[in-house]
């Protein structure tokens, strides 16, 4: 069964810094393309940033390049998500999606952004 | 940027209805588009890719077509696990973009 668990979401101030992770199990990792995709409160879906098989290419919205940065450990089956330079803006569920167009999504992780 | 602009934004429906979806790019993607469905508090679940083919699983009342810069998601028959929000998604460029979400509601 395929299953994807992010975790890593919480409270953070404006200017802040998280770091999220999402474990993968239950398909071939190393074989995917993985991607955040967030949603803001009561919002539509929003793609954040996505990274090939080998972590090579890497590419992002507008909106958190220069902030955020997308990265996986294909030894470990994770994929993780610094975010920098947080913004009230950046507050939403971030979901962790493997394949070119989301084939699987995990539950999602909270980031409040907010003083 | 490629926009994606969904219509309706939200509509009622009655079970049985025939319900039709439309997502109109801002520029050719080709057929790179996909189709998920999203119910309250859950997780978003892919329905169609390549703008036509249906997903593993997923009933065959729903279907998709188009190419170019115009695409629909069609349900031939609504049924009462169909109430949901309804999203297309472009792949065809980056960054990638999904349209503004269908709210289908119970009439």
């Amino acid at each position: 069964e395929v299953q994807l668990v992010e975790s890593g979401g919480g409270l953070v101030q404006p200017g802040g810094s998280l770091r999220l992770s999402c474990a993968a199990s239950g398909f071939t990792f190393s074989s995917y393309w993985m991607s955040w995709v967030r949603q803001a409160p009561g919002k539509g879906l929003e793609w954040v940033a996505n990274i090939n098989q080998d972590g090579s290419e890497k590419n992002y919205v507008d909106s958190v390049k220069g902030r955020f940065t997308i990265s996986r450990d294909n030894a470990e089956n994770s994929l993780f998500l610094q975010m920098n330079s947080l913004r009230v803006e950046d507050t939403a569920v971030y979901y962790c999606a493997a394949g070119a167009i989301f084939d699987y999504w995990g539950q999602g992780t909270l980031v409040t952004v907010s003083s | 940027d490629i926009q994606m602009t969904q219509s309706p934004s939200a509509m009622s429906a009655s079970v049985g209805d025939r319900v039709t979806i439309t997502c109109r790019a801002s520029q050719d993607i080709s057929n790179y588009l996909a189709w998920f469905q999203q119910k309250p508090g859950k997780v978003p679940k892919r329905l169609i890719y390549a703008a036509s083919s249906l997903q593993s699983g997923v009933p065959s009342r729903f279907s998709g077509s188009g190419s170019g810069t115009e695409f629909t998601l069609t349900i031939s028959s609504l049924q009462p696990e169909d109430f949901a929000t309804y999203y297309c998604l472009q792949h065809n460029s980056y960054p990638l973009t999904f349209g503004g979400g269908t709210k289908v509601e119970i009439k």
